[in-house]
């Protein structure tokens, strides 16, 4: 079945660090890919999203490209800031119809000042 | 926009007692409603997939007579979780779509189940 495998956290950074957080997946067919982030309290929101093979996914400075030849779909930001603290969650959804999510086991990121 | 909320955020409850969980849409008609279950540092796992006004679709080892699933209107699901035993504690969390689409979810705060 789908799998998805996400680095273990946590992962402390300071604060204007470079980020990356990776991502494989195991899925039959085309899966869309996404990356969700859950704030401290809150429920998880979508962070970006790719659809496609070679697809760059981009929000507040996150990004991730969707690459089949190695069925990955890091998440990277160039300079990260205290507000990014959170966990993120890397998924995918089925392809042939199936709109299940099945989620990675999510990566705490705190950042210092 | 887009808002779910669930209630209660968190419930302690004896074993052998049933819960009941509500999740809401605030702002948007909710045609198709997931549960998941989270345990921790592991991932979410879909329970089951309700479409308002039809019966929930279980996800291969969920038991449907224990977690029973109702979605009665386009902004209200609950999940009751029957007969609570001590390994039913776990962070439950509800997400809604208006498509139908994994890709459109928005997702619950979650709901802390602990059961005595």
């Amino acid at each position: 079945g789908d799998s998805v495998t996400q680095m273990e956290g946590p992962v402390t950074l300071s604060e204007e660090a470079f980020l990356t957080i990776n991502c494989t997946y195991t899925a039959t067919g085309y899966p869309s890919l996404f990356w969700y982030v859950q704030y401290p309290g809150e429920g998880l929101q979508l962070l970006l999203k790719a659809t496609k093979a070679d697809d760059k996914g981009s929000n507040k400075g996150f990004e991730a490209t969707y690459r089949k030849e190695t069925t990955s779909f890091h998440l990277e930001k160039g300079s990260v800031q205290v507000s990014d603290s959170a966990v993120y969650f890397c998924a995918l959804s089925g392809d042939f119809g199936n709109e299940k999510l099945t989620f990675g086991t999510g990566t705490r990121l705190t950042i210092i000042p | 926009g887009a808002v779910v909320s669930q209630h209660p955020s968190w419930v302690i409850c004896k074993s052998g007692t049933s819960v009941k969980i509500e999740c809401r849409s605030l702002d948007f008609q909710a045609t198709t409603m997931f549960w998941y279950r989270q345990f921790p540092k592991q991932s979410l796992m879909l329970m089951a997939t309700s479409n308002e006004g039809s019966k929930a679709t279980y996800e291969q080892g969920v038991e449907k007579d224990k977690f029973l699933i109702n979605h009665a209107s386009l902004t209200l699901s609950t999940l009751t979780v029957t007969s609570a035993h001590p390994e039913d504690s776990s962070f439950y969390i509800c997400s809604a779509s208006s498509k139908g689409q994994a890709i459109e979810q928005y997702f619950g705060p979650g709901t802390r189940l602990t059961v005595t």
